[in-house]
């Protein structure tokens, strides 16, 4: 059972480049998570999925997309990278029910230079 | 817009000793508030949730307190240990989806 993973660890770009993130779940849970942890600024929601093929806006999502094609996976995706997106991001997930406790991946940090 | 406010924004503390890590949060209207633990370098772990209609929960050496009318919560960390240093990070649910406003966290530093 290995949770909650993401891929790539680590990643460098050059601005407006692009990539995508992959997390991925094994824990059948419907809700699915994307946040970045900035120094000073605690942990911000970018984007969310309350199931497969559904997506909404968190509080920071302008320059992110997102897409839930299957329940287990959730990319988040940068089209055209720039320096204000160097962070650590972190997957998360959560089951609809019972305790919602939030599990989260062990991040991946990502530098735009 | 919620948000929540951790004091202080680091503690150091002898082992043994017992603590308190506050957390507040300006809007009273939430589902659920967490409580985080994160060591450097890695991601978050859950220590405890409380709903909004309960007034505190407890694990192990951990007991969480929460007064919703004030937007206070407590973490009282019980006999501490140096395993127990990390970043405790709060987070509220306003929304029922689980979506956090999380705090910036008190880093804890427990002195052998």
């Amino acid at each position: 059972n290995a949770g909650v993973t993401q891929t790539p660890k680590f990643r460098v770009l050059k601005t407006g480049q692009s990539m995508t993130l992959l997390c991925a779940q094994d824990m059948n849970h419907e809700y699915m998570y994307w946040y970045r942890q900035d120094p000073g600024m605690g942990l911000r929601l970018i984007h969310y999925s309350v199931g497969e093929g559904t997506t909404a806006k968190g509080e920071v999502p302008d320059g992110y997309n997102v897409s839930r094609l299957k329940k287990q996976n959730f990319l988040l995706g940068l089209e055209s990278a720039a320096p204000s997106q160097t962070s650590v991001y972190f997957c998360a997930s959560s089951s609809r029910t019972g305790s919602y406790e939030q599990y989260f991946g062990p991040g991946t940090r990502l530098t735009v230079t | 817009k919620q948000e929540v406010t951790q004091i202080p924004a680091a503690l150091s503390v002898p082992e043994g000793e017992n603590l308190v890590l506050n957390c507040s949060f300006t809007d009273s209207a939430i589902y659920n508030l967490q409580w985080f633990r994160q060591d450097p370098g890695k991601g978050l772990t859950s220590l405890l949730l409380i709903q909004s209609s309960q007034r505190e929960q407890t694990s192990g050496r951990l007991n969480a307190s929460l007064d919703k009318s004030s937007g206070r919560s407590t973490l009282y960390i019980a006999a501490s240990q140096p395993g127990d240093s990390a970043t405790y990070l709060c987070a509220v649910d306003q929304t029922g989806a689980n979506n956090l406003f999380f705090g910036t966290g008190t880093r804890l530093t427990v002195i052998p």
